[in-house]
């Protein structure tokens, strides 16, 4: 079973902090993918990455940015983080295609006060 | 437009009666289809991908592809209340992997 984890399930942190989410498959997926997820605005694509160091921006990239230094890790970074940033955020891998069968993750809830 | 709509619902069903969940997508060059299930506060799970025209079942589960209209449906055999979740179509269109917003589905015991 394809197993994709993210570091933390809840995460409290204040306007202007630095935030990393950390991602990690354990089933030597090629790309890997960041998404937040908002009521009423589905799942909108931050990143993704198709291969070790390299990234492609998705939809939404303003305000992140994402590092990929092992094939098994995929990291989303908020510079400094809003409270417009707020959301649900989603990990996801796929093996083989790019665009195949997407895994998540269990997901992290990041409040912005 | 968006690239793939789905109806929001909410869609309520008594226990035991079929659920149908629609899906429109806006690319004709979309190649390949999903199904996902997400329950409140999760992440979305895979029920069912579909990539050719016609129907595909798994279980209580059925997925229909129209390529021509462009629609995907899901269909529900003998709803369940542990089935009352969001689902999420998705579409690959070759270079992009959209979602749709999602349909809530209740199963009323």
């Amino acid at each position: 079973d394809v197993k994709v984890t993210q570091s933390s399930r809840y995460l409290v942190k204040r306007t202007g902090e630095k935030v990393f989410l950390e991602c990690v498959q354990d089933m030597d997926h090629e790309n890997m993918f960041w998404y937040r997820q908002d009521p009423g605005l589905g799942l909108r694509l931050i990143y993704f990455s198709y291969d070790v160091k390299m990234k492609e921006k998705g939809d939404i990239p303003e305000g992140y940015s994402v590092s990929r230094e092992k094939k098994e890790r995929f990291s989303l970074i908020l510079e400094s983080a809003s409270t417009n940033q707020t959301s649900m955020y989603l990990c996801a891998s796929t093996g083989g295609r790019l665009w195949e069968t997407q895994y998540f993750g269990p997901g992290t809830r990041l409040l912005v006060l | 437009q968006k690239e793939v709509e789905q109806n929001s619902g909410p869609l309520s069903v008594p226990e035991g009666a079929i659920a149908s969940l629609n899906c429109t997508y806006s690319d004709r060059v979309s190649q390949s289809f999903f199904w996902y299930r997400q329950y409140s506060g999760k992440s979305p799970e895979l029920i069912m991908s579909i990539y050719s025209n016609g129907d595909k079942e798994d279980g209580r589960f059925t997925a229909q592809l129209n390529k021509a209209s462009q629609y995907v449906s899901l269909l529900i055999r003998d709803s369940q209340p542990s089935d009352s979740a969001t689902y999420l179509c998705a579409v690959n269109t070759g270079n992009q992997f959209y979602f749709g917003t999602g349909t809530s589905l209740t199963v009323i015991p």
